[in-house]
């Protein structure tokens, strides 16, 4: 079965501390990996993606993840958290026909001063 | 471009009236997605189109929910009779060809209460 895993529910980092929210997928095909952020009464915004080549990828907000094809897994890392990082993070699969997203059940992010 | 517009940002209604949830894509976009989020089941694909089509509708939850994109630049998504186990967070989004990548793109959601 497709599936997506995010193991850790809420997470709470130190502003300035590093962060890393992990993410683990089943796939039967080719995977194409997203990492979207869900401010509170907000959508969905796009972080970064991973489609093939370099297996670590740089997104927006300095936001980076890795792609691990033997783990399958797709970690989200950030070496300095800032305060107005809190918020939900999901990671997603999908095909590269752009067929419909598999979510994972998010992760929450507080961030304390 | 505007994004994805929904409307309306938030509805409430009683248990037993029509809902009716609107969705405006980027323009160019080839493909809509209809998701609903809960606490309990996170974010799920109710249904998608392909240049108008629909393609998967497996996530539509029963025959309450209809779902119609009668052009390119309009879809609505309906439930009839509505119920309180409706209540979520609804998403739309679309995606284009660009670059050679899809990327779907997210409206800032319909949050929909049914009491």
């Amino acid at each position: 079965a497709q599936s997506v895993t995010q193991p850790d529910i809420h997470i709470t980092v130190s502003e300035g501390a590093s962060l890393e929210l992990r993410c683990n997928y089943s796939y039967g095909a080719t995977p194409y990996l997203f990492w979207y952020v869900q401010s509170p009464g907000q959508g969905l915004q796009l972080l970064l993606k991973y489609f093939s080549g370099d297996t670590l990828v740089q997104g927006i907000k300095g936001f980076e993840a890795e792609f691990k094809r033997s783990q399958s897994s797709f970690n989200l890392r950030k070496p300095s958290v800032h305060w107005s990082d809190a918020a939900e993070y999901f990671c997603a699969v999908g095909s590269q026909a752009g067929t419909a997203l598999i979510f994972g059940k998010g992760t929450t992010l507080s961030v304390s001063s | 471009d505007a994004g994805v517009i929904q409307s309306p940002r938030h509805e409430v209604t009683e248990m037993g009236q029509e809902v009716t949830l609107r969705c405006k894509p980027i323009s160019g976009h080839n493909s809509l997605f209809w998701y609903r989020q809960t606490m309990m089941r996170g974010l799920e694909l109710l249904i998608y189109f392909n240049n108008n089509v629909p393609i998967d509708d497996s996530g539509m939850p029963e025959d309450r929910f209809s779902a119609k994109m009668p052009n390119a630049s309009f879809s609505t998504l309906k439930i009839q009779p509505s119920e309180p186990r409706d209540s979520a967070v609804y998403f739309c989004a679309s995606s284009g060809l660009a670059g050679g990548q899809f990327i779907q793109y997210f409206g800032a959601g319909t949050r929909l209460s049914v009491l």
